[in-house]
């Protein structure tokens, strides 16, 4: 399973974009990246997932580039609402054993 | 919408007591998961099932067992509770498509004292 990493944390402020860059050097041929969501005090929530270029849907845009060695999760003009924890998933879709990680926790301030 | 059912949000034991987490998904997905998430060790796999009676070990077994006696329901079971097993437990449910999107309860915390 390709291991992924990801900074601890990050601090914006409303009205911003947000890029949050994941590294996942040893991504296998079919492996996709999938990116949750997760407040306080709930379950993780899927966000977006692609297997290469560019992915787009009501909530944010997820850039892979050519070699899929890492993958950068957008935000476009976040809210307060956006404070959260984000995970970077790697593997093949139905896999049972993916591997959250720490995640990113984004801090959204006015 | 799909919906993953915690039984209890929190619970208080003491050290040695049995413990039985109910999880339960009325989208009729095939796999289900327990994860524990600990501050800074993100969200561990413990067991997942892909199908009624079937179970798999994940990452974290020791300590633990499931139950999938139903399709809609998942239990796991603390045996003799131990103070080391204070966490937040979360289920999960996924169907067999193409993108494996995993479906979360709101989690249960639970206090070994």
């Amino acid at each position: 399973l390709a291991k992924t990493t990801q900074p601890i944390s990050m601090d914006s402020y409303e009205g911003q974009e947000v890029n949050i860059t994941c590294s996942h050097n040893n991504i296998a041929t079919n492996d996709y990246i999938t990116w949750y969501q997760q407040f306080p005090s709930q379950g993780p929530r899927f966000i977006i997932q692609g297997y290469k270029t560019k992915v787009t849907n009501e909530v944010a845009s997820l850039f892979i580039p050519a070699d899929r060695k890492s993958s950068t999760l957008s935000l476009p003009r976040v809210s307060l609402s956006d404070t959260a924890v984000y995970y970077c998933l790697v593997g093949a879709p139905g896999s049972y054993k993916l591997i959250f990680g720490s995640g990113t926790r984004l801090l959204v301030r006015p | 919408d799909v919906k993953v059912t915690q039984s209890s949000r929190y619970l208080v034991k003491r050290t040695g007591e049995k413990v039985f987490l109910e999880c339960v998904q009325d989208m009729d997905h095939e796999n289900m998961f327990w994860y524990r998430q600990d501050p800074g060790l993100g969200l561990r796999l413990i067991y997942f099932s892909y199908d009624v009676k079937m179970k798999e070990k994940g990452d974290i077994p020791e300590g633990y067992s499931v139950s999938r006696e139903k399709k809609e329901r998942f239990s796991l079971i603390l045996e003799s509770a131990s103070t080391n097993q204070t966490s937040m437990y979360l289920c999960a449910s996924s169907n067999r498509d193409l993108t494996g999107e995993l479906f979360f309860g709101e989690g249960s915390r639970l206090t070994v004292l």
